[in-house]
């Protein structure tokens, strides 16, 4: 089945540092949807990306989307404290409505 | 937007009991999804249910173990039955709405 991987699992940073999360799926995705996990806290929608090549911004918060559309990346400029919290990537496949999670990276921000 | 609540919020169970947990939309939707997150884990999908019928379950999850209902367009139970340490977790309910999901607070399960 379809299967959507997400690197690093952790990734510790000095405040201050950029910070870059990895997603792929082993199938074409219709869209792509990021979400931010906080500690305690439930999953919170972000952003969704829907076009080839499509890069969205908000903030220090930049999205890709790959050409492919089986691939995506958030990057975080200058993290701040408030960044911390679990980042998870979830897609939908082509044709289809439910929507798979990646394991998530978990993003430690040490001031 | 939507706004989600369930409850309960947490419960301690007792093994071989059976919890219901609810979950209350504030805006109609046809599709309300329900999902498992193991501590430190990524959120699994255990089913999608639809007004007027039958819950989708996933692979790994049964209707048995995990009867859900869902009488209208705003609401909806998921009941873990039988429960075994195995199902300690957090339980969310989760919307779709203007191609935004939406999750509820979940509900912490511990099973003892």
């Amino acid at each position: 089945g379809q299967q959507v991987m997400q690197i690093p699992q952790y990734q510790h940073v000095q405040e201050g540092e950029d910070f870059t999360t990895y997603c792929n799926s082993s199938t074409t995705l219709s869209n792509i949807q990021w979400y931010k996990q906080r500690p305690g806290g439930h999953p919170v929608f972000l952003i969704q990306l829907v076009k080839s090549g499509e890069v969205k911004k908000q903030k220090r918060l930049t999205f890709q989307f790959g050409e492919a559309k089986k691939n995506s990346s958030l990057h975080i400029t200058a993290t701040q404290t408030t960044d911390v919290g679990t980042y998870f990537c979830a897609g939908i496949n082509t044709g289809g409505f439910k929507t798979i999670f990646g394991a998530g990276t978990r993003l430690f921000v040490k001031a | 937007s939507a706004v989600i609540s369930q409850k309960p919020s947490r419960d301690i169970c007792q093994r071989g009991t059976s919890l219901t947990i609810q979950c209350q939309v504030d805006s109609q939707v046809t599709m309300m999804f329900w999902y498992r997150q193991q501590p430190g884990q990524s959120l699994t999908l255990i089913a999608t249910a639809n007004q007027g019928s039958e819950a989708t379950y996933e692979s790994g999850f049964v209707i048995d173990k995990f009867p859900i209902s869902r009488p209208n367009l705003t609401f909806s139970t998921l009941t873990v039955s039988n429960m075994s340490p195995e199902d300690s977790s957090i339980y969310l309910c989760s919307v779709v709405v203007g191609g935004e999901q939406f999750f509820g607070p979940g509900t912490r399960l511990t099973v003892l």
